[in-house]
């Protein structure tokens, strides 16, 4: 069955630090790839995906991922964090249809 | 893009009583799911709600317990049956326009089964 894993349940930095969360997912074939974020009080919300091409992908407030797939993940990047980017952080994956996969996500706070 | 509106927004209710979740979209969607989301954990998928036919389920999760409806393309209903504690969770509905596109959420309902 297909699986979405992501490294770090909780990750806390400082403003302006950088940010990489990993992500790696199950399935051999053709995948979409998906971060959504969730801040406090909000519903979940895209921030940035992948379905073919340029395998580095720009989002929403200075975020980015790479889809490597040879190695079966979709980091998400952000070089300089703030305060406001406190929230949490799910990568899930699509293998055709509608139906999403998703991580167990990845808390980050952000010191200010 | 989609606005969805989850009712309730949170509710405390008896162990062995159901509550129902109601889902409203601002326009018509193809797909409608519900997912689980219980503390600490990530989002599971309950059931994938088809309009006019029966839901259809994901392992471990059953109608008699998780009753849906979807009466049209706007709106959907999940009811949770008999429940107990261990249902005390975040429920959430979601929509996706097409195949292979983003999926679209709902703010959630958090219930607590006392």
């Amino acid at each position: 069955a297909q699986s979405v894993s992501q490294h770090n349940h909780h990750v806390i930095l400082s403003e302006a630090a950088s940010l990489e969360l990993g992500c790696n997912y199950s399935y051999g074939g053709t995948v979409n790839l998906f971060w959504y974020v969730q801040y406090p009080g909000q519903h979940l919300q895209l921030l940035l995906k992948y379905f073919s091409g340029d395998p580095l992908v720009k989002g929403i407030k200075g975020f980015e991922a790479e889809f490597i797939k040879s190695k079966f993940s979709f980091n998400l990047r952000k070089p300089s964090v703030q305060w406001s980017d406190t929230a949490e952080y799910f990568c899930a994956v699509s293998t055709g249809g509608f139906k999403t996969i998703f991580g167990a996500g990845t808390r980050l706070f952000v010191k200010a | 893009s989609a606005v969805i509106s989850q009712k309730p927004s949170r509710d405390i209710c008896q162990r062995g009583t159901s509550l129902t979740i109601q889902c409203q979209v601002d326009s018509q969607v193809t797909m409608m799911f519900w997912y689980r989301q219980q503390p600490g954990q990530s989002l599971t998928l309950i059931a994938t709600a088809n309009q006019g036919s029966e839901a259809t389920y994901e392992s471990g999760f059953v109608i008699d317990k998780f009753p849906i409806s979807r009466p049209n393309l706007t709106f959907s209903t999940l009811t949770v049956s008999n429940m107990s504690p261990e249902d005390s969770s975040i429920y959430l509905c979601s929509v996706a326009h097409r195949e292979n596109t983003e999926a679209f959420f709902g703010q959630g309902t958090r219930l607590t089964v006392v």
